[in-house]
């Protein structure tokens, strides 16, 4: 059984900070590393794609790294805004047989208080 | 351009009651996906379709199962409800792999229901 692990599973911030939180997956067999924003009673919007090891991706105001040999992805958020109050979701893919199947963290649910 | 459909939106069933639920891809996507989401837990891989052919399952039991349709839309059937089925139940597509990764698109879930 696969484990993706998140941390913090929650965050509260203050409008104008930073923020940034975890990822942990496996190791080996890595294929990609997949980020997901999910608004309630929204769909959940793909954020990242990462594939390779060292990977930043940057978004806007959001980024994340990526390190495959120590099995872990971090997203940061500079400048938190109100409307960034969302579910992070990080999904593992592993190579080889099952790729494509994406096994997903728990997500880390962040509030950004006005 | 359309996103990923799903319907209906809320489901509510009984126990022992067969549920089918319904998945529209984005136009051009080859690919359906879909995934539980049961109270405290995170998403699971439940079924991968792919051009018409179930291509991976999860580590659910054989009365989850689904197909895929020719316009590549997508049917999950859940029989012999179990209370524990009751969960959001996404489905995601992506537009087949052309050798880099494939990013999948979600729907917004069906709410499964059963009493």
């Amino acid at each position: 059984i696969l484990n993706v692990e998140q941390s913090p599973q929650s965050l509260h911030v203050q409008e104008g900070d930073s923020t940034n939180f975890t990822c942990s997956f496996p190791s080996s067999n890595f294929y990609a590393l997949h980020w997901y924003r999910w608004e309630t009673a929204k769909s959940p919007e793909a954020l990242f794609v990462m594939t390779l090891n060292g990977d930043e991706k940057k978004k806007g105001r959001i980024s994340a790294t990526l390190n495959t040999k120590e099995g872990y992805s971090y997203l940061y958020i500079k400048g938190s805004q109100p409307e960034d109050s969302a579910t992070y979701l990080c999904a593992f893919e592993k190579s080889g047989a099952g790729s494509y199947q994406l096994t997903f963290g728990k997500g880390t649910k962040l509030s950004v208080i006005p | 351009e359309a996103g990923v459909t799903q319907s209906p939106t809320h489901l509510i069933k009984t126990r022992g009651q067969q549920a089918t639920l319904r998945c529209s891809p984005i136009s051009g996507h080859t690919s359906v996906y879909w995934y539980q989401q049961a109270l405290g837990l995170g998403l699971q891989f439940l079924l991968w379709y792919d051009e018409g052919e179930e291509r991976n399952r999860g580590n659910f039991p054989p009365r989850f199962s689904g197909r895929q349709f020719p316009n590549y839309s997508s049917e999950l059937n859940v029989n012999a409800l179990e209370l524990e089925d009751s969960a959001l139940y996404l489905c995601a597509s992506s537009p087949g792999r052309l050798g880099g990764t494939d990013t999948q698109y979600f729907g917004p879930g069906t709410r499964l229901t059963v009493l």
